[in-house]
């Protein structure tokens, strides 16, 4: 079964450090997306990108977020100056399509854990 | 604005005995629904969703949830527990046909008793 791949596991940085969270999304599908999970909090989206353009956006993701594909496979999450309240467990997933997330649902990465000190 | 709320962050249950997870939503617009599981040190897996149709939906490892309009809820449940149904549960709801992504609830850990 085709998978979403996310590394690393886990990553622990200084605060102020630039973070670059990697993910390799299934190979036919179009759509990303980034989706956080603070510790003992709902999974909160962050932004979906379509197209090596950003689709939708959460107010979470701001100045200090930002996405790439640098190449045909790669999907990256860049966390420029982290700080403490980043410290979360961060979800890569893809989708065939549009309505594909609607209809078939996404496909999820296991997750990056980080932590910020 | 779409949101969900999941009653009980962990449910504990004996083998064989009859799961419910519940979930609540609200939507100003019809809503699409899903529930994801979550088993330790991996990712989302999607056990079933609900978008038109038939509002009770069979989805895997044994697991269905109805859709109840007048209620605003799409609980999770199964007849007989299995040990290797603990996990983390997530319901989620979308944030309107137009759009992908969607908004989840905070989840609910699922323990099972032998």
């Amino acid at each position: 079964e085709p998978e979403v791949t996310q590394t690393p596991s886990h990553q622990v940085t200084q605060m102020g450090q630039e973070v670059i969270l990697r993910c390799v999304p299934i190979s036919n599908h179009l759509y990303f997306y980034w989706y956080r999970q603070i510790l003992g909090q709902k999974v909160e989206f962050l932004v979906s990108f379509y197209n090596n353009e950003i689709s939708e956006k959460s107010e979470i993701f701001d100045d200090q977020f930002s996405v790439e594909r640098p190449d045909g496979s790669n999907f990256t999450l860049k966390i420029r100056s982290t700080k403490l309240e980043d410290s979360a467990m961060y979800f890569c997933a893809s989708s065939e399509g549009f309505m594909g997330a609607q209809l078939y649902g996404y496909t999820f990465g296991s997750g990056t854990r980080l932590t910020v000190v | 604005a779409q949101s969900v709320t999941q009653l009980g962050s962990h449910v504990s249950v004996s083998e064989g005995a009859l799961v419910l997870l519940r979930c609540n939503y609200s939507s100003s617009v019809p809503p699409y629904l899903f529930w994801y599981v979550q088993y330790p040190n991996q990712g989302l897996q999607l056990l079933l969703k609900y978008t038109t149709g038939a509002t009770l939906v069979k989805g895997i490892n044994g697991f269905e949830a109805e859709f109840k309009k007048s209620e605003t809820s799409f609980h999770l449940t199964k007849p007989s527990a299995h040990m290797s149904d603990a996990a983390e549960y997530f319901c989620a709801v979308s944030k309107g046909r137009s759009q992908g992504n969607l908004i989840f609830g905070k989840g609910t850990k699922l323990s099972v008793k032998p």
